[in-house]
């Protein structure tokens, strides 16, 4: 299955800022997945990054807020911008290992606004 | 829609007592399902998977599944808990949507495991 590095794994931002949590990941994957898992919430899915092409945002979530970056088959970058403390949250991205074999994900990224 | 349902948010059980999770789903098409458990401060480690074939499908740390078609169901059991497995178990179901395959999760069920 794919090793997926996550970083950072924690931060404490101020409100008003940017942040920018990389992903990479140690074999070609066609899509990556970004996900938030708000304070004692399930994951819900952000946006579907195919490498060469815009992300594809679920309902609720906007390029501007959470731009994505997938400049090539083993690397992308989520954007949270302009951050207010209901964006505390852990964000995580996942690959799928070939159809229905699985989802690895990464080991996530701890977000605190102040 | 697909979706997914785990009853019970919060599961205490005694160490060496069985385990159960409960999970249900709905799903138009024949759904691929997972468990994933998430430990405290870490990212989701998958359990085990049901995609085709056997309906009982065993994973690692001594769980396993039943995929039950006519219950919708797919229950997550352990024989004997261990104090280890404390942590927070995800039910989830892959979807075919706008244009690649996602995953449902459920919301949650958090498993504590008393001395």
């Amino acid at each position: 299955s794919a090793v997926i590095s996550q970083k950072p794994s924690r931060d404490i931002c101020q409100r008003g800022t940017s942040l920018t949590i990389q992903c990479q990941v140690d074999s070609q994957v066609t899509m990556m997945f970004w996900y938030r898992q708000q304070p004692g919430q399930s994951l819900t899915l952000i946006a579907t990054a195919n490498q060469g092409s815009e992300a594809t945002y679920e309902s609720g979530f906007v390029i501007d807020k959470f731009p994505i970056s997938r400049p090539n088959l083993t690397f992308s970058t989520l954007t949270v911008s302009n951050m207010s403390p209901e964006d505390s949250s852990i964000y995580l991205c996942s690959v799928e290992v070939g159809q229905a074999y699985g989802y690895t994900f990464g080991s996530g990224t701890r977000l605190t606004v102040v | 829609a697909q979706s997914v349902t785990q009853l019970g948010s919060h599961v205490s059980v005694s160490e060496g007592a069985l385990v159960l999770l409960r999970c249900n789903y709905s799903s138009s098409v024949p759904p691929y399902l997972f468990w994933y458990v998430q430990y405290p401060n870490q990212g989701l480690q998958l359990l085990l998977k049901y995609t085709t074939g056997a309906t009982l499908v065993k994973g690692i740390n001594g769980f396993e599944a039943e995929f039950k078609k006519s219950e919708t169901s797919f229950h997550l059991t352990k024989p004997s808990a261990h104090m280890s497995d404390a942590a927070e178990y995800f039910c989830a179901v892959s979807v075919y949507l706008m244009g690649a395959q996602k995953l449902v999760f459920g919301q949650g069920t958090r498993l504590t495991i008393n001395p």
